[in-house]
């Protein structure tokens, strides 16, 4: 069973910034979120990963509170292509298999 | 540096008929695993290989089987097809073992 819960689906217009967040009630000390984003018939692509506070790079910020009880991805200026779907994995540092829920699939609308 | 490649990318089989997926890591990793996705149960880890040892397993049956090479090359083989094995076959490949995970474009097999 997944560890996190997100949204099912959100939509948003094009240029907006979008934030999606997802709870991980009984994240483990050594416990990372990951955020993967999926198009339909291809492998998940890695978008950012964080520990604590804020994690930010070219693509999206990761923004984790201090009890890491949850975090929202956030994604600035969405563009019609990053229509796909954003899983949040709460992924073992020491362990490998991913543990991937439904996801939140993002439409983004003209 | 080049990503997870798999291959092929497009397979059609029969049922009863075994199937053979390969997958090459990203260059300098070492860790290679297997996830089946499927609309119905979503994402699901087969299992993953470091060092040419399964080192974890999901819950498939033992139809489901891999190894992996001395190069960290790694291939999955499926026997005795059936409908339900209708599938994207993905590869993700990390440095070590719970590191980061980069996925390959996958495969995807029709049983017939």
């Amino acid at each position: 069973l997944a560890k996190t819960t997100q949204p099912i689906s959100m939509d948003s217009y094009e240029g907006q910034e979008v934030n999606i967040t997802c709870s991980h009630n009984n994240i483990a000390t050594n416990d990372y979120i990951t955020w993967y984003q999926q198009f339909p018939s291809q492998g998940p692509r890695f978008i950012i990963q964080g520990y604590k506070t804020k994690v930010t790079n070219e693509v999206a910020s990761l923004f984790i509170p201090a009890d890491r009880k949850s975090s929202t991805l956030s994604l600035p200026r969405v563009s019609l292509s990053d229509t796909a779907v954003y899983y949040c994995l709460d992924s073992d540092s020491g362990n490998t298999p991913l543990v991937f829920g439904k996801g939140t699939r993002l439409s983004v609308i003209a | 540096k080049a990503g997870v490649t798999q291959t092929p990318r497009y397979l059609i089989k029969t049922r009863g008929q075994q199937v053979t997926l390969s997958c090459s890591p990203i260059s300098g990793h070492r860790s290679v695993s297997w996830y089946q996705q499927t609309p119905g149960q979503g994402l699901q880890f087969l299992f993953e290989y470091f060092s040419e040892t399964q080192r974890n397993k999901g819950n498939f049956p033992g139809r489901f089987s891999g190894r992996q090479f001395s190069n960290s090359r790694s291939e999955m083989n499926v026997s005795t097809l059936e409908l339900g094995d209708s599938a994207l076959y993905l590869c993700a490949s990390s440095r070590q073992e719970g590191d980061t995970q980069y996925f390959g474009p996958g495969t995807r097999l029709t049983v017939l």
